[in-house]
């Protein structure tokens, strides 16, 4: 069956420093992925979209990179701060068909100040 | 624009009950969704809507109806509350494809429990 996957154990990074998230998945060819950042009690909001003909995106501090062969994504927050601190979310949908995004369960980030 | 706006905030039912989620959105969006979270756990897909009059089911639609008289409305039902539902419900509403970045707008969430 389709898995996503992104590490379930918050990820605790220094101020200043690059944070690298995770989302790999199974039995699933995405055309498009998106990450969201959530923060408690407050629905996801949307940050970057990244097509599979596309290798890596960029919007100001945050990165994140698409690699179809190994099912993976990357998200990367540089010069991460406090602030950054929230879960962020990655989601798969296909190019055809019904128009859904499955989701994963989320990695929560902490920035230590 | 208040983008998506979703009713009540919290709810308590009791095991039987129904009630319904209401969702709305001013953005013109053709397409909209209903989202369950449960701790821990990513946001599965209860039901879509493509356009007024369209609906169809999502990965976990089992206990829930949903109807799309309007753009603007994606109001969902519970039928029979059960403790399973206990959860935290969101909407969000999207541009078809093809027509900018596929943006989802979420809603603030409706937190349910069911006792």
């Amino acid at each position: 069956s389709q898995k996503i996957e992104q590490n379930s154990e918050a990820l605790n990074i220094q101020e200043g420093k690059t944070a690298t998230l995770t989302c790999n998945y199974t039995n699933y060819s995405p055309a498009y992925l998106q990450w969201y950042r959530q923060d408690p009690g407050r629905g996801p909001v949307f940050l970057l979209l990244i097509r599979e003909n596309e290798k890596e995106k960029r919007k100001e501090r945050l990165k994140v990179t698409f690699d179809t062969t190994l099912k993976q994504s990357l998200f990367h927050i540089t010069a991460s701060q406090p602030a950054d601190s929230a879960t962020y979310l990655c989601a798969l949908s296909r190019s055809s068909g019904t128009y859904k995004y499955i989701f994963g369960t989320g990695t929560r980030l902490k920035v230590l100040a | 624009n208040a983008g998506v706006t979703q009713t009540p905030k919290f709810r308590i039912l009791k095991i039987g009950q129904s009630m319904t989620l209401q969702c709305a959105q001013d953005m013109n969006h053709n397409y909209m969704y209903w989202y369950r979270q449960d701790p821990g756990m990513g946001l599965k897909l209860i039901y879509y809507s493509v356009g007024a009059g369209i609906t169809d089911k999502g990965e976990v639609p089992n206990g829930y109806n949903v109807s799309r008289s309007t753009t603007e409305d994606f109001p969902l039902r519970l039928e029979l509350a059960a403790p399973s539902q206990t959860s935290v419900y969101f909407c969000a509403s999207s541009r078809p494809r093809g027509e900018g970045v596929e943006t989802q707008y979420f809603g603030p969430g409706t937190r349910l429990l069911v006792l």
